[in-house]
This record gives C-alpha cells, sequence and structure tokens, in this order.
C-alpha cells in the first residue's frame, strides 16, 4: 500500500527566511509525487510536480522540491519566504504508469505561517 | 479556459437528509474524481467517473454516489447523511486516467451536517 507522510504538523518561520517542508512516502512501486498548496477556504493549488527525469522540480512562487528515491523523500524548499505563502501545504503521491483511478493519497499537511 | 467550479459553496443539513454537490471539469478534462476533507486531515479519495463511469473508489460507503454527465460534469450524492459527513468536498478534473496528466481542483463545497 502507499503511504505520504508530512513529517511537521506546523511550520512557523519569520519573513524572508528559508523553508523546507517535508515528506516521504511509501510505495513498492514508482510514484509520481506533487505538493499542492491551500489557502484558508479554498480549494488545492498545484505546486509543483515530479513525474520523471531531473530530480530537482521548480514550482511556481519560487518553490522547489527535490526527489530523493533512496530516502523516499520529497522535500519541499523556498529560499526567502513571504507573509503571503502562509497557507497549508500538503504532499500528494499516485502509482506512476497505467491509469491512476484518481487515487491521491495525501498528507496530513503542514501548516506553515510566516511572521513578519 | 476556465478551470475546475464547485457548487453550492456552502451547504448546511439535517442528518438523515440527503444531498447533491456538482462539479464543472475544467475545458477539455474528462475524468472527475471527488476527495473528502475532513477538518484538519488531508483530502481522501472517493471515487472517479471517466466517460460517465465509475473506475475508482476509496474506502466510502455506497450511500456515496456520483454521476458523470456527456460534458464531463458530475454529482457527488451522500444519502442518509451523519455528523461525520461534515467536511469540504472537492473536485478534481483530470485530461484522463493516466496518473502523469496531474489533476486541477475546484475550491470545493462544505458541507456541515447538524
Amino acid at each position: 500500500a502507499q503511504s505520504v507522510t508530512q513529517l511537521d504538523s506546523q511550520v512557523p518561520v519569520f519573513e524572508e527566511a528559508p523553508v523546507e517542508l517535508r515528506c516521504n512516502y511509501s510505495s513498492s512501486v514508482s510514484v509520481y509525487l506533487f505538493w499542492y498548496v491551500q489557502y484558508p477556504n479554498q480549494g488545492l493549488q498545484l505546486l509543483l510536480k515530479y513525474l520523471s527525469g531531473s530530480t530537482l522540480v521548480k514550482g511556481i512562487n519560487g518553490f522547489e522540491a527535490e526527489f530523493n528515491k533512496s530516502q523516499t523523500s520529497f522535500h519541499l524548499r523556498k529560499p526567502s519566504v513571504h507573509i503571503s505563502d502562509t497557507a497549508e501545504y500538503f504532499c500528494a503521491g499516485v502509482k506512476a504508469g497505467g491509469t491512476s483511478y484518481g487515487k491521491l493519497t495525501f498528507g496530513q499537511g503542514t501548516i506553515l505561517t510566516v511572521h513578519p | 479556459e476556465t478551470g475546475v467550479t464547485q457548487s453550492p459553496t456552502h451547504l448546511i443539513k439535517t442528518r438523515g437528509q440527503q444531498v447533491t454537490l456538482r462539479c464543472s471539469s475544467q475545458s477539455g478534462h474528462n475524468t472527475v474524481s471527488w476527495y473528502q476533507q475532513a477538518l484538519g486531515q488531508g483530502p481522501q479519495f472517493i471515487f472517479q467517473y471517466y466517460r460517465e463511469e465509475e473506475n475508482g473508489r476509496g474506502n466510502f460507503p455506497p450511500r456515496f454516489s456520483g454521476l458523470q454527465f456527456p460534458n464531463y460534469s458530475s454529482e457527488l450524492n451522500v444519502n442518509a447523511l451523519e455528523l461525520d459527513d461534515s467536511a469540504l468536498y472537492l473536485c478534481a478534473s483530470s485530461l484522463g486516467t493516466a496518473a502523469n496528466y496531474g489533476y486541477t481542483f475546484g475550491s470545493g463545497t462544505r458541507l456541515t451536517v447538524v
């Protein structure tokens, strides 16, 4: 069975500081991995995705993530955060190849709070 | 291009009632998935529809059912509502069932069961 674990439920950080949100996955098969952001009372917005190829993936709003197969991790990073980055972030995975049947497996979420 | 739109945005129902939530998929997308997001948790997969047929289902009871129409819009129906059904319901559309297409999410319907 596939699972996704976000290691931190809350991450407080000061504005302009770097941040890393951690995500580990467990799967017996290859997976595609995604990071989504959810602002209060809104749906999910895709930040970035890893399908194959380069393990460093760049996304929107200055975010990037690195796929590490040996450590089964897909951590999200941003070198300098803004107040507007305050939101909840979700890591998600789906079985690679074939049909997914839409079944994304999500982590529990990490609330990023950026303080002035 | 228009994104995924869901209606209504908020809904309050009484335990035991039935509810229908609606989703219009992004232009060109023929696949729709539904997720339930309880407060403080990540979304949980309910089911997926492709070409008007359900082709994948998560661990949800049969009182959760759906439809997909020829224009690829979709409905989620929940019968015999329970208090634990209170959640944000998210619809996601995709170009197809292949996993690498990715998913576009709507803003969700907030259902409160009292």
